[in-house]
């Protein structure tokens, strides 16, 4: 079974705070990704990394920032919270696509619930 | 600029019966469909998906049926269970070149009532 972990289930932090999101998957996916989650508003994509060291932005990035050192870990930066980053955040993995069918599939965390004061 | 909606924000079945939950996209680009149940504080876990060469893809209870010429899919479970009292959010993508994303919709709230 996939295995996607990440840091903090629950996290509460100061406006200006730096927010380290960390995320750890077990199936050796070279493709990993950070959503928020907002009512209404879906699963929207803040940035993925599709090897070690290499990212991109998805549709959201602004205020944000990730790191990616290992293949297994894949972390999430906040340099200064705001409060309209109070979300549910969650980290995704994938195999790489080559393409076969299927292997868009991607494996989710329990999630992080992020409330800045 | 929402590439997949969901356009029932929330939907009510009686145990028992046939949930029908819709999705429609707009970029033709999209060849994998797949679809997510999300309970409260967990994350999403894949439920069922489709490609665009196929119509229907079953699973025991879940079928999703996709009509590419009106870019609409949707999602049966038959027998609903009480269990099944979730939120579904399906998905599409395409190859990027380096890595497939997924576009997701906002959201359909389903609740069984026994």
């Amino acid at each position: 079974d996939v295995k996607v972990t990440q840091s903090s289930r629950y996290l509460v932090k100061r406006t200006g705070e730096k927010v380290f999101l960390e995320c750890v998957q077990d199936m050796d996916h070279e493709n990993m990704f950070w959503y928020r989650q907002d009512p209404g508003l879906g699963l929207r994509l803040i940035y993925f990394s599709y090897d070690v060291k290499m990212k991109e932005k998805g549709d959201i990035p602004e205020g944000y920032s990730v790191s990616r050192e290992k293949k297994e870990r894949f972390s999430l930066i906040l340099e200064s919270a705001s409060t309209n980053q109070t979300s549910m955040y969650l980290c995704a993995s994938s195999t790489a696509s080559g393409r076969e069918w299927g292997t868009d599939t991607q494996y989710f965390g329990p999630g992080t619930r992020l409330t800045v004061l | 600029d929402q590439q997949v909606k969901q356009n029932s924000p929330s939907l009510s079945v009686q145990e028992g019966r046939i949930s029908i939950l819709n999705c429609d996209y707009t970029n033709s680009m999209f060849d994998y469909f797949l679809w997510y149940k999300k309970y409260p504080a967990e994350g999403p876990t894949f439920l069922i998906s489709i490609s665009s060469i196929k119509d229907k893809n079953e699973d025991g209870r879940f079928t999703v049926f996709l009509n590419k010429s009106a870019k609409h899919l949707s999602l049966h479970i038959v027998p609903s269970q009480p269990g099944d009292s979730a939120v579904y959010f399906c998905a599409a993508s395409f190859v990027t070149g380096t890595a497939s994303k997924l576009t997701f919709g906002t959201g359909t709230r389903l609740q069984v009532t026994l």
